[in-house]
C-alpha cells in the first residue's frame, strides 16, 4: 500500500524556537496533503490543507502565521511551528491522497510527529 | 458532512467477531461511509469505505443498512493487534470536499 513518512518522529524544542516537520509520500504523488493535530486523549483536528504549488487553506481558528505550510513538490509538504510555546506540544499527523486516484479514495496517513515544547 | 455517532468504548474477546456500530442518520445521497482506526500513538489507518452496498476487504466487512442511516464495521476474527480507536466518518463526494472530519470514535479493546 501507499506509504507516507514523517520526520522527525519526535522533537523537543525550547519555547520561542521554530520547528519544521516534513511529510513525504514515498511511492505516489500527492497534489494535496493534510495536516492534523491531536492532543492527548482527543480526536484528530484538521489544521490545514496543503496544495502543491499554491497557498495552504487553513481551518478556522488556526493561525497561518504560526503554522507555516509549504508544499513545494508533489511528494513533500512541510509544517513549521514558529515561535513554539508549551501549548503547541501535541501529536502532529499528515495525510496525503494519490493524485492519480479519483473519488472515492482513501487518504494515507503518516506515523505522526510528537512535538514537546519546554 | 453528516455527523456520526459511535459508542465510546467496546470490548471483544480475542478470536470473536467485533461488530462496531455507527449511526449517521443525516447522511445524504452523495456521502460515503469511511472507517479508519488509530492504534495508540500512530497515524490513522484506512480500513474500508462504502456508499450503499456492503463491502468486504482483507481487513473487514462494512454493512450499510438499506436506508443508509447506520452501518456496522465487522472484524471477523479479532486479534490483540486490533485494539485501537475506530473512527466512522461520513464524507461527501462533491468535488473539492476532501476533508476527513474525525469524531471521538470507539475505543475497541480485544480481551485475551
Amino acid at each position: 500500500g501507499a506509504v507516507v513518512s514523517q520526520h522527525p518522529s519526535r522533537v523537543i524544542c525550547k519555547s520561542g524556537t521554530s520547528v519544521k516537520i516534513e511529510c513525504r509520500s514515498l511511492d505516489f504523488q500527492a497534489t494535496t496533503m493534510f495536516w492534523y493535530r491531536q492532543f492527548p486523549k482527543q480526536s484528530l483536528m484538521l489544521m490545514a490543507t496543503s496544495n502543491e504549488g499554491s497557498k495552504a487553506t487553513y481551518e478556522q481558528g488556526v493561525e497561518k502565521d504560526k503554522f507555516l505550510i509549504n508544499h513545494a513538490s508533489l511528494t513533500l509538504s512541510t509544517l513549521t511551528v514558529t515561535s513554539a510555546h508549551p501549548e503547541d506540544s501535541s501529536f502532529y499527523i499528515c495525510s496525503a491522497r494519490d493524485s492519480k486516484l479519483i473519488f472515492p479514495y482513501e487518504q494515507y496517513f503518516g506515523p505522526g510527529t510528537r512535538l514537546t515544547v519546554t | 458532512d453528516a455527523k456520526t455517532t459511535q459508542p465510546t468504548s467496546m470490548d471483544c474477546a480475542e478470536g470473536r467477531a467485533a461488530n462496531l456500530p455507527c449511526n449517521h442518520s443525516t447522511i445524504s445521497g452523495n456521502e460515503y461511509v469511511y472507517w479508519y482506526r488509530q492504534i495508540h500513538s500512530q497515524g490513522p489507518q484506512y480500513i474500508i469505505h462504502g456508499l450503499k452496498n456492503n463491502e468486504t476487504n482483507e481487513m473487514a466487512s462494512l454493512i450499510i443498512t438499506e436506508d443508509r442511516k447506520s452501518s456496522t464495521l465487522i472484524l471477523p476474527h479479532a486479534t490483540l493487534r486490533d485494539t485501537a480507536v475506530y473512527y466512522c466518518i461520513v464524507r461527501s463526494a462533491l468535488f473539492g470536499n476532501e476533508k476527513l472530519t474525525f469524531g471521538t470514535g470507539t475505543r475497541l479493546t480485544i480481551i485475551p
